[in-house]
């Protein structure tokens, strides 16, 4: 099946700092998808973005399908990014979503 | 966007017994899927829960385990059987939209099998 790889797997910024987390996947996708996992375990949708770039806020993805990754951007980071970001993958053959390992952020007053 | 809400939010458990979860989405929705997140791990798909139909499971899953429901389009049941302390887990319920594919999920259901 799929392979998907998240870089860094930990990442630890000063409050106001930006960051790029990546996501890495090993075949052809029909949807990807980015999420925020709160310290008190919630799933948040961040981005829905099979391709093309997209901004919300502070918040911002791109993804190249051809190249099969993505990047998420996050910018003037503040204490409530905290958490584990997740992108997640559905191909084309039909494997339903499957999950990467995800980036542990924590961001420092 | 669809609302999920699952019960119970959390719950220890003794070892042996079942648990079953439920989950509701506010609006009709095709596809639903079940995920387990062991602690400090990744979301892990255990099953697709097909309405009409009996879910279609992952490899490493098996129905005797986690036996599921889906009597309409807006109901799902997970049922952990037999538990042991190594199904301590976070278990995540999941519709899909329909015609974008966009997944959303529940608050999840953190559960402690002592």
């Amino acid at each position: 099946g799929i392979q998907v790889e998240q870089s860094p797997p930990d990442l630890i910024l000063q409050e106001g700092a930006n960051s790029t987390l990546r996501c890495n996947f090993s075949d052809s996708v029909n949807n990807l998808q980015w999420f925020h996992q709160n310290p008190w375990g919630q799933l948040i949708n961040l981005f829905y973005i099979p391709s093309g770039t997209k901004q919300n806020g502070r918040l911002s993805a791109t993804t190249v399908a051809t190249e099969r990754y993505s990047l998420l951007y996050i910018s003037s980071s503040q204490t409530t990014d905290s958490g584990v970001y997740f992108c997640a993958v559905e191909t084309d053959y039909g494997q339903n979503f499957v999950f990467g390992p995800g980036t542990r952020l924590s961001v420092l007053p | 966007s669809a609302v999920i809400s699952q019960k119970p939010s959390r719950d220890i458990c003794q070892r042996g017994t079942s648990l079953t979860i439920q989950c509701q989405v506010d609006s009709q929705v095709t596809m639903m899927f079940w995920y387990r997140q062991q602690p400090g791990q990744s979301l892990t798909l255990i099953a697709t829960a097909n309405q009409g139909s009996e879910a279609t499971y992952e490899s490493g899953f098996v129905i005797d385990k986690f036996p599921i429901s889906r009597p309409n389009l807006t109901f799902s049941t997970l049922t952990v059987s037999n538990m042991s302390p190594e199904d301590s887990s976070i278990y995540l319920c999941s519709a899909d939209r329909g015609n974008t594919g966009e997944l959303f999920f529940g608050e999840g259901s953190r559960l402690t099998v002592l």
